[in-house]
């Protein structure tokens, strides 16, 4: 199994809330990635990462916000929940140069009421 | 790949049975991976198999082997000996363009004993 984590894996929360998803990995990859996935539906690249300090928007708009200040790291924020924010969040890593294979994490499942 | 093809929402196979999942795509790219992920119910989603566009052959795993066709942009995912434990979504992955991948939006298959 890939070392990479997610916290929390469920997440109820009222509207208005100010959330971040954790995400974290021990095996040293530069590119990181969070996915929105509905259940039983696509994934939808909302934010990547190919370093420290830098952070790129994905192919599906997203009102949250990341940061990548380590390595290991790579925090997703939403200001202010809202219900349309419900949905299971995943985070990816993978190795830079190295066949592109992305690791992923057990996901948050975030419902805002 | 800018777009994915997954035409079955759903399967379903008896179990030691074979089954294969089909997934087309479009790409300008001349080399570049090809990956098939599992998500298990309410689990991690893992890489099944991976493919390079430039080697002929067809990538083997077990009892999971694809049927790559490059000029055709098929790339299809034969399960055999069908286990209860294949039970899960499948996703198409090519790489698209900056090292990201692209996913299909899944098919379900489920195996029945």
């Amino acid at each position: 199994e890939a070392d990479i984590y997610q916290t929390p894996r469920y997440l109820v929360i009222g509207t208005g809330k100010k959330i971040t998803l954790e995400c974290s990995q021990t095996m040293g990859h530069d590119k990181m990635y969070w996915y929105q996935q509905d259940p039983g539906m696509e994934l939808h690249l909302i934010h990547y990462s190919y370093g420290v300090n830098s952070t790129e928007k994905g192919d599906l708009s997203s009102e949250s916000t990341v940061s990548r200040i380590r390595t290991e790291h790579f925090p997703l924020t939403l200001e202010s929940a809202r219900p349309s924010h419900t949905s299971q969040y995943l985070c990816a890593s993978s190795e830079y140069g190295r066949s592109y294979e992305q690791y992923f994490g057990p996901g948050t499942r975030l419902t805002v009421t | 790949a800018q777009t994915v093809t997954q035409s079955q929402p759903e399967m379903s196979v008896q179990e030691a049975e074979t089954v294969t999942l089909s997934c087309t795509y479009d790409t300008s790219e001349s080399n570049y991976y090809l990956f098939w992920y599992k998500q298990p119910p309410s689990r991690q989603m893992i890489l099944v198999i991976r493919q390079e566009a430039y080697k002929q052959q067809n990538a083997t795993e077990n009892r999971f082997s694809v049927n790559f066709q490059k000029a055709a942009k098929s790339f299809s995912l034969k399960i055999s000996d069908s286990q209860l434990g294949d039970t899960a979504m499948y996703f198409c992955a090519p790489q698209g363009g900056s090292e990201k991948l692209v996913f299909g939006k899944g098919t379900k298959l489920t195996v029945n004993p």
